[in-house]
């Protein structure tokens, strides 16, 4: 079975400059996750999509983030326009069913986002 | 609020040796408890996870883990560490009550030594 696929999986920017993930889930998962992990820090839930439609948004930066699932499988994570404060590896996640906490999350290897 | 906290940034122990990586949770209900583990260039990987029951949780690789109400902890255990064990450990904590949030642990690296 493959697991959860990101792409790029390096991306190095300068601030102000846009930047895009892609993250394609396991085959049949209805549920999505992108994570922001800091150096030295755990991951932190950014967004989380069950199908098309958004569960929980509340930690995602508005202003500069978005993100969408549109047919209900890949999803794009976008940051407009970049901060320093943004370099983190920026994880994708999926879940078999249901939007619960208790669902096992499958993670992708991520993308390691520097900005100068 | 919800939290998890991991108080060991980084542990070395010697091969063969047994370990314990330490997390506590806040949280006002029975919360839902797991262990990943990240190796360097990696997806996280789920080595255990508690729901309710039995408090002693068997998971991947070895690993255990014992969940105690009274302490508010959940700590990871293996009798004997092998030197592939060596990566980062996130102890983490779903919670109902705030939106389905999952919130992690600052992790704790781990250094086998021969």
């Amino acid at each position: 079975e493959a697991g959860v696929a990101q792409s790029p999986r390096y991306k190095i920017i300068e601030k102000r400059q846009s930047v895009a993930f892609w993250c394609n889930p396991i085959s049949g998962h209805a549920t999505l996750y992108w994570y922001q992990q800091i150096l030295g820090q755990g991951p932190k839930l950014l967004i989380q999509f069950q199908n098309n439609g958004v569960v929980d948004d509340s930690q995602l930066p508005k202003d500069r983030f978005s993100a969408e699932r549109l047919k209900g499988v890949d999803s794009t994570l976008k940051i407009q326009p970049a901060k320093l404060e943004d370099s983190a590896v920026y994880l994708c996640a999926s879940s078999l069913v249901g939007t619960g906490p208790y669902n096992e999350q499958f993670f992708g290897p991520g993308t390691r986002l520097t900005v100068l | 609020a919800q939290s998890v906290t991991q108080p060991d940034i980084h542990i070395t122990v010697s091969e063969g040796a047994s370990l314990e990586l330490r997390c506590n949770y806040s949280y006002g209900a029975t919360p839902y408890l797991f262990w990943y583990v990240q190796s360097p260039g990696q997806g996280l990987q789920l080595l255990l996870k508690y729901f309710s029951g039995d408090t002693l949780v068997q998971g991947i690789k070895g690993f255990e883990a014992e969940f105690k109400r009274s302490q508010s902890s959940f700590n990871l255990r293996k009798p004997s560490v092998h030197w592939s064990d060596a990566a980062e450990y996130f102890c983490a904590v779903g919670a109902l009550l705030t939106g389905n949030q999952f919130y992690f642990g600052t992790g704790t690296s781990l250094t086998v030594i021969p």
